[in-house]
Formats: C-alpha cells, sequence, structure tokens
C-alpha cells in the first residue's frame, strides 16, 4: 500500500529540547515536502526536496532543518524548539515536481512545545 | 490539538444540493491548480486538478473551474453528501513550491 509515514504523531516537548519528526515514503518518490498547518493561516510549506541531497526552503523555514540522505527518508529538525513551533506538520511526497503528479500526504503530526 | 478548521469561512448545504467552493490565488504565473479535501484528523486528500490551459476539468461529482483572468478557481460538488463534509483547501504550483489557501469548510445536513 502506497504511504507516506510520520512519527510520532503526537508529542509534547518542552523549549529548547532538540527533537525530530521522521517521515518515509515507500513509493520510490524523487520529490518530498513539510507542511505546517496552523488555524486560520492553512498549510504553509517549511522545506522540500527534489531528490536526494537536494533541498531547499520554502515558505517558513526558520527553524527547521532537513536532511535527505536516502530517497524514502526526510527527517524534520527542530534544534531548538520553541512555543511558536506548536502546530500540526504533514509529510507529503510525489514522483516529481509539479504539474501533473499527484502529492500523497502523511497523516500529520501534532507537535506541542510548551 | 487545536483543530485546523477555527476561523476558516463556512458553507453550509443539504444533502443533495450542489455545492460551490471558490478560491483566490495569488501568482498569475502558477500553471497549476490543485483541490484537496481534509477530514478531521487526517492528511490532505486529493480531488481534482487542473493546468493552467485549461478552464475546465470534471472528475466524478466535481468539476473544477479556472478563470486566469481574474485568477479564482472553483470547486463544484454535484449531489453533496454527508461524507463531502471537510475542509476543501486549493493548491497553487509553480515550479516546486506548492502554496495553500487558508480553506473552506464543508457542512452537509442530511
Amino acid at each position: 500500500e502506497a504511504q507516506v509515514t510520520q512519527n510520532p504523531r503526537y508529542l509534547i516537548t518542552v523549549t529548547g529540547k532538540k527533537l525530530t519528526v521522521t517521515c518515509s515514503q515507500n513509493m520510490n518518490h524523487e520529490y518530498m515536502s513539510w507542511y505546517r498547518q496552523d488555524p486560520g493561516l492553512g498549510l504553509r510549506q517549511i522545506y522540500y526536496s527534489m531528490n536526494v541531497e537536494v533541498t531547499d526552503k520554502g515558505d517558513v523555514p526558520e527553524g527547521y532543518k532537513v536532511s535527505r540522505k536516502e530517497k524514502r527518508n526526510f527527517p524534520l529538525i527542530l534544534e531548538s524548539p520553541s512555543p511558536n513551533q506548536t502546530s500540526l506538520y504533514f509529510c507529503a511526497s510525489s514522483f516529481s515536481g509539479f504539474p501533473g503528479n499527484t502529492i500523497y500526504f502523511g497523516e500529520g503530526s501534532w507537535l506541542t512545545v510548551v | 490539538g487545536e483543530s485546523v478548521g477555527l476561523h476558516l469561512p463556512t458553507l453550509s448545504v443539504q444533502e443533495g444540493d450542489n455545492s460551490i467552493i471558490n478560491c483566490a490565488y495569488s501568482n498569475s504565473a502558477s500553471d497549476y491548480f490543485i483541490w484537496y479535501k481534509q477530514e478531521s484528523g487526517k492528511g490532505p486528500q486529493f480531488i481534482i486538478d487542473i493546468r493552467s490551459n485549461m478552464d475546465k476539468r470534471q472528475g466524478q461529482r466535481v468539476t473544477v473551474l479556472l478563470n486566469k483572468t481574474v485568477k479564482h478557481l472553483s470547486l463544484q460538488i454535484a449531489a453533496t453528501q454527508p461524507g463531502d463534509s471537510a475542509v476543501y483547501f486549493c493548491a497553487e504550483a509553480l515550479y516546486s513550491t506548492l502554496t495553500f489557501g487558508k480553506g473552506t469548510m464543508l457542512l452537509v445536513s442530511p
């Protein structure tokens, strides 16, 4: 079954404690991306990756890092989380960029920073 | 976690009615547009897409209309069902960047 899998799904952490949200896809997709979703703001792109070792900033990259060492994995790293990073995070992947390639989303990761 | 549906415009319809959800996009250079459905607790789900060289595309019970002159996109859902209740997002794509609208909540009453 085609899947984008995120972990953890729910996390409460404290300010400044480094955390990583993992994302893995089993579709051999080249393109992967991270979004955050906040009430009234919709989904905003944090980072994306066109392929292994290729990453680019999205609209709201501050406070986040990513890496793409393998095709299937695209972890989101918060080196020093702050309360304004409390949000719902989605990982997504597609075969290639746009247009025409369906984008698959993970189920989301609820992150609370206190 | 807080609901992602807060502060959203809401469209309330009766089961069986046709629904029209509108979206204004921002970049006249965007060349690809997508509608997503998001149910509570789930990730966005692809509904239908349209390229900028088209003005209409039909799927099963859904139609997307694109008006590039006024940068407007609409999603029409025929014979709306309670299972269509969700938040609907439009997204515009240019190169490898996907920009989402803020979403509209659709509530369908039996």
